[in-house]
């Protein structure tokens, strides 16, 4: 499985755009790139999932290079509650299981 | 709909002791995956189930073990407790069937909190 590597913390301000990078140099061709969120005393919440290039819905945008051995995930002017852990995960989304990394605890400030 | 429900929220065990958290899944998801996250911790996947049958282990020892039901919702049971099983264990359903192509999306539960004292 590939191994993730991003920021333990960040800190922005609201109204911001937030990006966060995750590397993942050892990404496979079956791998997709997912990120999810967790709240305090809360299970994860899936945000955005891709392949390659860009995606995005209502609540993000994930950013992939061609070479795709990092990603960004993109969230435009965060507010308070945005403040979270952010987990990038990478797998085959055959896989039976989710390999969660130590992810990015990302402070709103006012 | 209901999402992911977990029971009991909150637990409280002595070392030795045995524990059993329930899981129901999201009526209509066949598939779902225990995670044990200890604080500040990402969390760490324990067990997956498809179908009543187990598809993946994580890395645990035998004293953990699971059951999917007929129902599709699981159990997760933990033998001679440990002050280190202390976390918040999670479920999570997912629609994910391989003969369906990718449905990744995994839905969690608000966990489990166990305190091992």
């Amino acid at each position: 499985l590939a191994k993730t590597t991003q920021p333990i913390s960040m800190d922005s301000y609201e109204g911001q755009e937030v990006n966060i990078t995750c590397s993942h140099n050892n990404i496979a061709t079956n791998d997709y790139i997912t990120w999810y969120q967790q709240f305090p005393s809360q299970g994860p919440r899936f945000i955005i999932q891709g392949y390659k290039t860009k995606v995005t819905n209502e609540v993000a945008s994930l950013f992939i290079p061609a070479d795709r051995k990092s990603s960004t995930l993109s969230l435009p002017r965060v507010s308070l509650s945005d403040t979270a852990v952010y987990y990038c995960l990478v797998g085959d989304p055959r896989d039976d299981k989710i390999i969660f990394g130590k992810g990015t605890r990302l402070h709103i400030l006012p | 709909d209901a999402g992911v429900t977990q029971s009991p929220t909150h637990l409280i065990k002595t070392r030795g002791q045995h524990v059993t958290l329930r899981c129901s899944p999201i009526s209509g998801h066949k598939s779902v995956s225990w995670y044990q996250q200890v604080l500040g911790q990402g969390p760490q996947f324990i067990f997956q189930y498809y179908e009543k049958e187990e598809r993946g282990r994580g890395n645990f020892p035998d004293r953990f073990s699971a059951r999917q039901f007929p129902n599709y919702s699981s159990e997760l049971n933990v033998n001679a407790l440990l002050l280190g099983d202390s976390a918040l264990y999670l479920c999570a359903s997912s629609i994910r069937d391989r003969g369906l192509g990718l449905n990744t999306e995994a839905f969690f539960g608000q966990g489990t909190r166990l305190t091992v004292v």
